[in-house]
């Protein structure tokens, strides 16, 4: 029982290129958030998804987009890179809408 | 608009001391309210959860109260050890949203 994995754990890309984060959970839930965290900024929310194929923007969603096509799975993606988009990236994934969230191990983007 | 403050933004004590954070929200209509621990380079995990008819909760050496007239919660951590260094991040969860609002957390470092 792996829990909520991301992948990969650290990058750097040069800017304008792209990538994608993926973030995997074998808990069967159906709510899941991608998070920024930048220093003194706190935890905040790029797109989230409150089921299979179903998406949303949260809070900072320009510059990313996301893809939930099976219910495990949720992807990140940067289309075309930025420094402002240096940051750790958290995945979250919860059971429904009040319970408690299960956060990845971060992934660490620098963007040169 | 929906708002965690949490102060201080950072603290240092002895091992062996006690220590008390803070939160204050503005969320509406509440919900819950959970204390997260996140150490450093990992992503948060929950402590403890707060609804509102609860005034107290306690975790081992961790104890949350929830004022919630004044909309205040606490988070006291007693005989501190050095693994209680870590970021302390208050989230408080409004009825009905799937988004939950996040403080920008206080760090803590316990010396020996």
């Amino acid at each position: 029982n792996a829990g909520v994995t991301q992948t990969p754990k650290f990058r750097v890309l040069k800017t304008g290129q792209s990538m994608t984060l993926l973030c995997a959970q074998d808990m069967n839930h159906e709510y899941m958030y991608w998070y920024r965290q930048d220093p003194g900024m706190g935890l905040r929310l790029i797109h989230y998804s409150v089921g299979e194929g179903t998406t949303a923007k949260g809070e900072v969603p320009d510059g990313y987009n996301v893809s939930r096509l099976k219910k495990q799975n949720f992807l990140l993606g940067l289309e075309s890179a930025a420094p402002s988009q240096t940051s750790v990236y958290f995945c979250a994934t919860q059971l429904d809408g009040t319970y408690e969230q299960y956060f990845g191990p971060g992934t660490r983007l620098t963007v040169t | 608009k929906n708002q965690v403050e949490q102060s201080p933004q950072s603290l240092i004590i002895l091992e062996g001391k006690n220590c008390t954070l803070q939160c204050n929200y503005t969320v509406s209509p509440f919900s819950n309210l959970r204390w997260y621990k996140q150490d450093t380079g990992r992503g948060p995990v929950s402590l403890t959860i707060m609804t509102f008819s609860e005034n107290t909760k306690s975790n081992g050496r961790y104890t949350a109260t929830l004022d919630a007239d004044t909309k205040q919660s606490s988070l006291h951590i007693t005989a501190s050890q050095l693994s209680d260094s870590a970021s302390y991040i208050c989230v408080v969860r409004t009825g009905g949203s799937y988004i939950p609002t996040f403080g920008r957390g206080t760090s803590l470092i316990v010396h020996p």
